[in-house]
């Protein structure tokens, strides 16, 4: 089967500017994740939608990111204004459904962004 | 406060040789762990889960509650299996289950 796909692969921007990464999940799959990982960090988990619904956002900086899964398939992330600190990998990752024992994640190559 | 703590960044073996990889949680319930581990230019990928009680590649991992730790282990380390390790704790039940939080990971290394 077809793995999470996510584009672009690299962004490279200067502060203050925005940035999107897509993703597109296995076919299927409800869950979708986003975790930013920074360098000598594991991942860290941004925000979690079951379907098209957000079930957890708590980690996720709301004053510039956002997230949206629209018709409960491909999800957008977004940063605006992006901060030096943003440089990270953004891994987004999906799962048939939400049950950490019961249910697989599946990780997509990541977005590695730098922030100039 | 849940954490997953990987107290090793670099552990480097000789092929053949036996391999532990460290991971230690702190969660005030019932844990969920996992292993994850990214090759070379590959994708961050399951290894095993605590649940399932196997043994994937030669690893195996065991719950110790008492401990509250994790440890991967095998063996006799080979080449491939080069590649940086993640310990994860899945937290939450309702609507956050599933979420995942990882350790800093530590890179294995086997020599020839």
């Amino acid at each position: 089967e077809a793995g999470v796909a996510q584009s672009p692969r690299y962004k490279i921007i200067e502060k203050r500017q925005s940035v999107a990464f897509w993703c597109n999940p296995i076919s299927g799959h409800a869950t979708l994740y986003w975790y930013q990982q920074i360098l000598g960090q594991g991942p860290k988990l941004l925000i979690q939608f079951q379907n098209n619904g957000v079930v957890d956002d708590s980690q996720l900086p709301k004053d510039r990111f956002s997230a949206e899964r629209l018709k409960g398939v491909d999800s957008t992330l977004k940063i605006q204004p992006a901060k030096l600190e943003d440089s990270a990998v953004y891994l987004c990752a999906s799962s048939l459904g939400a049950g950490g024992g019961g249910y697989e994640q599946f990780f997509g190559p990541g977005t590695r962004l730098t922030v100039l | 406060a849940q954490r997953v703590t990987q107290p090793e960044k670099l552990l480097s073996v000789f092929k053949g040789a036996p391999v532990e990889l460290k991971c230690n949680y702190s969660y005030s319930g019932s844990p969920e762990l996992f292993w994850y581990v990214q090759y070379s230019r590959q994708r961050l990928q399951l290894l095993l889960r605590h649940i399932s009680r196997e043994s994937i590649k030669g690893f195996t991992a065991d719950l110790n509650k008492g401990e509250t730790s994790f440890h991967l282990k095998k063996p006799f380390a080979q080449e491939e299996d080069s590649a940086m390790y993640y310990c994860a704790l899945s937290r939450g039940y309702g609507g956050s289950q599933g979420n995942l939080i990882f350790g800093k990971g530590t890179k294995l290394s086997v020599k020839p």
